[in-house]
């Protein structure tokens, strides 16, 4: 059973389109992620969700919207997309809720998106 | 700006020898401090974590050093063998008293050599 499991695996579109990852985790963990990781494989974060809440927004395009139907899908969708967006995103699970945080994260495989 | 400086950015170790990766940080605040691996194709896995009452943690052939007062952390891999090249990332997050917030390093490619 896979933990943390994100779909695509692979998405190649045309600049300006707009598409959509998703993310599922069966590890019954109340926090969700989405981290960006570049050509250079820098890993930066990019969102996080408690339990379907907004917790953390790092100054991302608001092209970029996370969506979290349930404490365990956290899906992003991207508007408009541009050639600066092609990067591997992954999601990631954890433990973490108010008064508990900084516990392990789970990542899934990640999508690799590229732009043409 | 680059809050978690990584070296070296590529590491080649033989079979058997010591592996060893640094970090250093400048932000206070910063209270957990975990290393992940990542292999081709596959998401960061968490390897080891020290959080900063404590200077050393040691895990099978792992060991993390802590020197708070220098503002730096490193990572040694003991008996290096070929299964342990990938790349490697340290990482640090504040107490933020709901979900994690990590500044990951730059990342460490090692490869181990027969």
């Amino acid at each position: 059973d896979t933990a943390v499991s994100q779909t695509p695996k692979y998405l190649v579109t045309q600049m300006g389109n707009d598409k959509s990852i998703k993310c599922e985790q069966n590890l019954g963990h109340d926090t969700m992620y989405w981290y960006k990781q570049d050509s250079k494989k820098f890993l930066k974060i990019m969102f996080s969700y408690n339990n379907k809440e907004l917790i953390i927004n790092e100054t991302v395009p608001n092209r970029f919207s996370p969506k979290s139907p349930d404490k365990a899908h956290l899906n992003l969708h991207i508007n408009s997309l541009e050639l600066g967006d092609s990067a591997v995103y992954f999601c990631a699970s954890s433990q973490d809720k108010t008064g508990y945080s900084n516990q392990p994260q789970h990542f899934g495989d990640g999508t690799r998106l590229s732009i043409l | 700006q680059q809050q978690v400086k990584q070296s070296p950015q590529s590491l080649i170790v033989q079979k058997g020898g010591i592996s060893i990766i640094n970090c250093a940080y400048e932000n206070t605040a910063f209270d957990y401090f975990p290393w992940y691996q990542q292999f081709p194709g596959k998401g960061p896995a968490l390897l080891i974590a020290i959080r900063p009452d404590v200077s050393e943690k040691k895990e099978g052939r792992f060991t993390i050093s802590f020197n708070k007062s220098a503002k730096q952390f490193s990572l040694h891999i003991m008996d290096s063998q070929p299964g342990d090249s990938a790349t490697y990332f340290c990482a640090a997050s504040p107490y933020t008293g709901t979900a994690s917030k990590l500044t990951f390093g730059t990342g460490t490619r090692l490869q181990v050599t027969l």
